[in-house]
């Protein structure tokens, strides 16, 4: 059974540009959660979506925008690109609350 | 608001000897605990879990954790560590409330193990 795939792996954009990272959660899930993984900490919570649904939102800028599709895949959209946002974008699903959250591998943007 | 403390940024210890990574979370209402692995340009991988029950949780590749509501610390420890046992390990927590599944991690113990 495949696992949270995340497209693409790694990417490399400009500054002010506008990037789209895109996570396809396990068969059956209908939870999917976006995490910003900087180096050197913690994932910091994005956005979390719950039957297409927004259930949850981070502290982070409106630059920052998230969807959920009816298949429960999901897209991360981020515009006007800074140098701070580069980090490792992690991707999570879940069948519900208080379930275990499956990690895909991750999207590693540079912004340059 | 939660928050999650990893006391060791850092843990070196050599193979085959006893290891324990340190959490405490701050929470005001009852959560859910979980440790997390991860290793170099990797995702996380869930290594155990604690919902409801006993204290003692254990998970895969012989690690343990262990609850504390009193001190609200849930410590990761391992009896023999294996030189495959380097990573970075996160301690996360998330809220009882119905509706939230939002995760807030620490900021992860990097643990060498030394031949």
């Amino acid at each position: 059974d495949a696992g949270v795939t995340q497209s693409p792996t790694h990417l490399i954009k400009t500054r002010g540009q506008h990037v789209t990272l895109r996570c396809s959660p396990i068969s059956g899930h209908k939870s999917v959660s976006w995490y910003q993984q900087v180096l050197g900490q913690g994932p910091q919570f994005i956005f979390q979506y719950y039957e297409k649904e927004e259930r949850g939102r981070g502290n982070f800028p409106d630059r920052f925008s998230a969807r959920q599709f009816p298949n429960y895949s999901s897209e991360l959209n981020v515009n006007a690109l800074l140098l701070g946002d580069s980090a490792l974008y992690l991707c999570a699903s879940s069948l519900g609350q208080g379930r275990e959250a499956f990690f895909g591998q991750g999207t590693r943007l540079t912004v340059v | 608001a939660q928050s999650v403390t990893q006391l060791d940024s850092q843990v070196p210890v050599f193979e085959e000897a006893p290891v324990e990574l340190r959490c405490n979370y701050s929470s005001s209402v009852s959560v859910y605990l979980f440790w997390y692995v991860q290793y170099p340009n990797q995702g996380l991988q869930l290594l155990l879990k604690y919902l409801s029950g006993s204290t003692l949780v254990k998970g895969i590749n012989g690690f343990e954790a262990e609850f504390n509501k009193s001190q609200t610390s849930f410590h990761l420890r391992k009896p023999s560590v294996h030189i495959s046992d380097t990573a970075e390990y996160f301690c996360a927590v998330s809220d009882r409330r119905a509706g939230s599944y939002q995760l807030t991690f620490g900021k992860g113990t990097k643990l060498s193990v030394i031949p």
